[in-house]
């Protein structure tokens, strides 16, 4: 069964470093998303991209995010200046389709971030 | 965007069926219904998604009543394995997954 792919699977880093998170989508998907979820509370949409550009985003992604396609495999989010609350489970997803409805989204096992 | 309502949690014991029922009194009408399944410290996996009437996989069954107000998701002679949390989530992708169903098996 193809996978999404998220590395590293763990990262601590100092408040105000920047971090970028790497995810491999399933190769014939388009359409791809960041998720995060703070220990113990919901998994929240941050932000989705298709063809080359953001398509929709959070109130969360602000300016200190940003996405990015670098090649035909990898899907990255890079933080620029990390604060504590950034600690999270970050997950990357894929689909194939995206409407009015969804097809389902395969999502990555996620990477932890610890913002120290 | 339709919200969602489910139980908090469930208990259960092996080979039972469980059987999870999520409120969503808004959906639009081009919304399909979609429920995930979450291990610790893992990403969510896609479960089942349908429209209306009754959808089955070989993982679960979805049953939609016709005024499409609620959905059942049906997880048939459930093992310790389906231990998780289940979330019930309606139409759009952008939506926050809710708190969902933690499912806690027992043998």
């Amino acid at each position: 069964e193809p996978e999404v792919t998220q590395t590293p699977s763990h990262q601590v880093t100092q408040m105000g470093q920047e971090v970028i998170l790497r995810c491999v989508p399933i190769s014939n998907h388009l359409y791809f998303y960041w998720y995060r979820q703070i220990l113990g509370q919901k998994v929240e949409f941050l932000v989705s991209f298709y063809n080359n550009e953001i398509s929709e985003k959070s109130e969360i992604f602000d300016d200190q995010f940003s996405v990015e396609r670098p090649d035909g495999s990898n899907f990255t989010l890079k933080i620029r200046s990390t604060k504590l609350e950034d600690s999270a489970m970050y997950f990357c997803a894929s689909s194939e389709r995206q409407g009015d409805y969804n097809y389902g989204y395969t999502f990555g096992s996620g990477t932890r971030l610890t913002v120290v | 965007l339709a919200k969602t309502t489910q139980p908090i949690s469930m208990d259960s014991y092996e080979g039972q069926e469980v059987n999870i029922t999520c409120s969503h009194n808004n959906i639009a009408t081009n919304d399909y219904i979609t429920w995930y399944q979450q291990f610790p410290s893992q990403g969510p996996r896609f479960i089942i998604q349908g429209y209306k009437t009754k959808v089955t996989n070989e993982v679960a069954s979805l049953f939609i009543p016709a005024d499409r107000k609620s959905s059942t998701l049906s997880l048939p002679r459930v093992s310790l394995s389906d231990t998780a949390v289940y979330y019930c989530l309606v139409g759009d992708y952008k939506l926050s997954f809710g708190a969902g169903t933690t499912v806690t098996v027992r043998a």
